[in-house]
């Protein structure tokens, strides 16, 4: 199994700043990297898949970078609808055996 | 516009048995591959199962293979999961989620979910 790690478990971050998270996979997933944002009591939203493509809808202040087993979702300028929950994913195991980090909330400093 | 709605939960008892559905509507329902996830309290996004187009190809994580079955019905627009010897680490809400089409891991539409609480 692909172990997914992200950091910081937590993050204070000011209204207007930016915000980056970082996810580690414990083997190469290549590119086969999501990010989704879950605010309690909702659904997860796609934010990015493929390690950099922004999904439908999703706001160009989100971006997505890395490969291998480094990958980084970058907030440029926060907004008050992005404090949440962020989980990254990977969907390079087949047969699938998909794999969440453990999720990183990102708060309001 | 897409909908994904989940259905089904409930309080079970341990050992108990219950069956999930998710009703799909606004896309070509038989073109994607449809998936299970789960958030149980306090913990993270784990995902659960998976099933192709045609219903032809399920996969289960380690933590409920050989207890739950996933199936679909595209006549219906429908896909469930059958949950048996239900435990208490089942304890979650269950999402629906449909696979990006042409790409097998992300998700793009979930529905809201529904509680599954498995306690005596």
């Amino acid at each position: 199994e692909i172990v997914m790690t992200q950091s910081p478990a937590t993050l204070s971050v000011s209204p207007g700043e930016r915000a980056t998270l970082s996810c580690r996979a414990s083997q190469s997933v290549s590119s086969k990297l999501a990010w989704y944002q879950q605010k309690p009591g909702q659904a997860p939203r796609l934010l990015i898949y493929g390690a950099s493509t922004r999904a439908t809808g999703i706001p160009a202040r989100f971006s997505g970078s890395g490969s291998g087993t480094q990958f980084t979702l970058t907030i440029s300028s926060l907004q008050s609808e992005d404090f949440a929950v962020y989980y990254c994913q990977q969907y390079s195991d087949w047969p699938p055996e998909y794999t969440f980090g453990q999720g990183t909330k990102l708060e309001i400093k | 516009e897409v909908q994904v709605v989940e259905s089904g939960g409930d309080l079970v008892q341990p050992g108990g048995s219950l069956r999930l559905s998710c009703a799909a509507s606004g896309f070509s329902f038989n073109n994607y591959e449809i998936n299970w996830v789960r958030l149980a309290p306090g913990k993270g996004l784990e995902w659960v199962s998976y099933i192709s187009s045609s219903g032809t190809n399920m996969y289960y994580s380690d933590s409920v293979k050989g207890r739950f079955t996933i199936s679909r019905d595209n006549a219906k627009k429908s896909v469930y999961l059958q949950m048996n010897s239900l435990r208490g680490e089942d304890t979650a809400v269950y999402f629906c989620a449909r696979a990006i089409l042409g790409e097998t891991g992300p998700f793009d539409y979930w529905g809201q979910g529904t509680l599954v609480t498995v306690s005596s």
